[in-house]
């Protein structure tokens, strides 16, 4: 069974700095291209990050450039988020989810499966 | 960026019945969409790509069409596990990929 999850969530305040990670099982991680996707509480789905399966590209929503990065472990089968900065507008739960290449295309297009969230709370 | 719009905000419907929600694309996305499920206190979870291929394990009674800038996911005969927010997404631009506001279907 695919599996993902989470940790690394909390408390945080603003200008403050966390690290996310995603274990992943079930799959051969090293043949999937990552993402991570976030959601402020009531609110819809923001993409975040993406990196290809061998860490050598990243890619990231304008909203976070600069001050997220994210990484993988192919050894550990583990995906990473640093985060760097924090506003209170950082607030979300974090999804690790995979991310699917479609034929005839190079780069992700839908994420499935999903983990099961990590909170994020910034504040003072 | 291209910009998602999903109507309505909420959808009331008994079980039993049909629900048709509309993704709408500030421009062509060709068919790069994916439509999710999400209900209260889980992850979301892959309904269809492709615009209408739907995944694995999800039910014949869950349909995506179109291309272009206009989509729909009908459910026919809604169950009560059906009720729950349902978010399209489209992988066009990359990789600014970008999702709906969403859709709320509830009992009515």
């Amino acid at each position: 069974e695919v599996q993902l999850l989470e940790s690394g969530g909390g408390l945080v305040q603003p200008g403050g700095s966390l690290r996310l990670s995603c274990a992943a099982s079930g799959f051969t991680f090293n043949t999937y291209a990552m993402s991570w996707v976030r959601q402020a509480p009531g609110k819809g789905l923001e993409w975040v990050s993406a990196i290809s399966t061998d860490g050598g590209a990243t890619f990231y929503a304008d909203s976070v450039k600069g001050r997220f990065t994210i990484s993988r472990d192919n050894s550990k089968n583990t995906l990473y988020l640093q985060m760097n900065g924090l506003r209170a507008e950082d607030t979300a739960v974090y999804y690790c989810v995979r991310g699917v290449v479609p034929p005839a295309m190079t780069r992700i297009g839908w994420f499935d499966p999903w983990g099961q969230g990590t909170l994020v709370t910034v504040s003072s | 960026e291209i910009v998602m719009t999903q109507s309505p905000v909420t959808l009331s419907v008994s079980s039993g019945e049909r629900a048709t929600l509309s993704c709408r694309a500030s421009q062509s996305v060709s068919s790069n969409l994916a439509w999710y499920q999400q209900k209260p206190g889980q992850a979301p979870r892959l309904l269809i790509y492709g615009a209408s291929t739907r995944a694995t394990g999800i039910p014949a009674r869950f349909t995506g069409s179109g291309s272009g800038t206009e989509f729909t996911l009908t459910i026919t005969s809604l169950q009560s596990e059906d009720f729950a927010v349902y978010y399209c997404q489209q992988y066009n631009d990359w990789p600014a990929l970008t999702f709906g506001g969403g859709t709320k279907v509830e009992i009515k």
